[in-house]
Order: C-alpha cells, then sequence, then structure tokens
C-alpha cells in the first residue's frame, strides 16, 4: 500500500452529515478507483477515474459524489450519510498502459449512526 | 448472476499443506482478467497474482500459482506450503474487457477466509 494514503483511518458519523473521504497518491497512476466492502457482499467500486479531469459511476453510485481535479488525488463524498454507507471504504489505483494491477490504500471504516 | 463466484467461505488447512481456494466467473467477454488479492487480519489489499484470459500458461508468483480452467470457467489460487501467515481472507476478481482500455473495474467474489493451523 506504499504511496497510498487515505484519510482519516476511521470515522463515527452522524445520519444526515457530510463527509469527504480523503485518497491521496504519490505514484502518478492515472486511474483510482473508490470500493466499499460490506461483510458478505465483497468489494464493490462506488465511482472511478481513468484520468484527472473525469469520472465514472461504479456498481454502487448513488449517495456518494467524486471529483478528480489533479492526478493525485481522488476525495469521495456523502452528502448526507445514511446508515447503510456504514462500511470500509478502499482507495485503489492503477497505471494505465503499463501494468494490469491496482493497488489498494489501507482503507476507512465509516460508520454512520 | 453472480460474475464471481468462490463457494468457499471458510477453510482451514494444516500448516505446510497445499491448499486451493476456488473461484468460477461468469462474463461474455473474450477479454478479461483475474486477480487474487489477500486481505489479513489488518485490512490491507494485497495483490497476489494476475491471469489474462488469452494467457497460454498459468500464472506463478512464487508460492502462489493459478489454476486457470478457461472452458470450466475458472481461476483456482494454488497455495504451495501453506505458513501460518497466509491464514487471511482472499478474494477473487475479474476486470471484463481489454486491459488499458479504460475498463480497468473490477469485480469481487465474496472471499475466502481460510485459516492455516499449526
Amino acid at each position: 500500500t506504499a504511496g497510498i494514503t487515505q484519510a482519516p483511518t476511521s470515522q463515527i458519523l452522524a445520519a444526515g452529515r457530510s463527509m469527504t473521504l480523503r485518497c491521496t497518491q504519490d505514484m502518478r497512476h492515472n486511474a483510482m478507483y473508490w470500493y466499499r466492502q460490506d461483510l458478505g457482499l465483497g468489494l464493490r467500486l462506488i465511482h472511478y477515474s481513468n484520468t484527472a479531469g473525469t469520472t465514472g459511476k461504479g456498481e454502487v453510485p448513488d449517495g456518494y459524489s467524486v471529483s478528480r481535479a489533479n492526478t493525485d488525488d481522488f476525495p469521495l463524498t456523502l452528502a448526507s450519510a445514511v446508515p447503510s454507507q456504514t462500511s470500509v471504504y478502499f482507495c485503489a489505483t492503477k497505471l494505465l498502459w503499463d501494468t494490469d494491477t491496482q493497488y489498494f490504500g489501507p482503507g476507512t471504516r465509516l460508520t454512520v449512526l | 448472476a453472480q460474475k464471481i463466484t468462490q463457494t468457499q467461505p471458510g477453510m482451514f488447512v494444516q500448516e505446510k499443506e497445499a491448499v486451493t481456494l476456488d473461484c468460477t466467473y461468469d462474463t461474455s467477454d473474450p477479454s478479461y482478467g483475474l486477480f487474487w488479492y489477500k486481505q489479513p487480519s489488518s485490512g490491507e489489499m494485497i495483490f497476489l497474482i494476475y491471469q489474462g484470459s488469452y494467457d497460454q500458461q498459468n500464472a506463478t508468483e512464487g508460492r502462489y500459482s493459478l489454476n486457470f480452467q478457461k472452458a470450466r470457467k475458472s481461476a483456482n489460487l494454488v497455495i504451495s506450503a501453506s505458513q501460518l501467515g497466509d491464514s487471511a481472507m482472499y478474494f477473487c476478481a475479474m476486470r471484463e474487457g481489454p486491459a488499458n482500455f479504460g475498463n480497468e473495474k473490477l469485480t469481487f467474489g465474496t472471499g475466502t477466509r481460510l485459516t492455516i493451523i499449526p
């Protein structure tokens, strides 16, 4: 996970509040991804970005938004959190045109009460 | 239909024995990639091995090998000579479509929890 940082490590959030999960990489990878991991469901893709300035929806995008203003940062925002968004959130990166492997950050554990 | 199926929620294996973790996949795309990731109790996701759909030989990485049976749509992970440190969750994942065409989204299975017994 070297080169990918996520913040915060964990957070407890009241329902209805907004929150931004941060992901920063120093590997200059083109593509970045946000997944959520829930027990019994594995990891599911929320949003992705193939390059700075572009984003796309994954399997479970509702309730989340992302932006990609530059190569290194890919924040995930919950505008109005709900308890079903309680999960562990992973950011991942990939260098397009070079490797086929996604590398994951350490994760953020979010609890919405 | 599930795109990635891991039928073993948990496995217990004696140390030093070989272990096979099952993964079957479902796709109609002729070009795809298959991945295995390890998630220890600390929570990070660690890439283990990759197999492309057009690769002629099974992928190997140290003690890890991927038993790729294309006709059966299976991509089982084999760990030889298991060690206590292999105890973790293991996830199989698939990329549909050619690599590096902006189709890098991964679909994950629900995982197998492997416990190595001393």
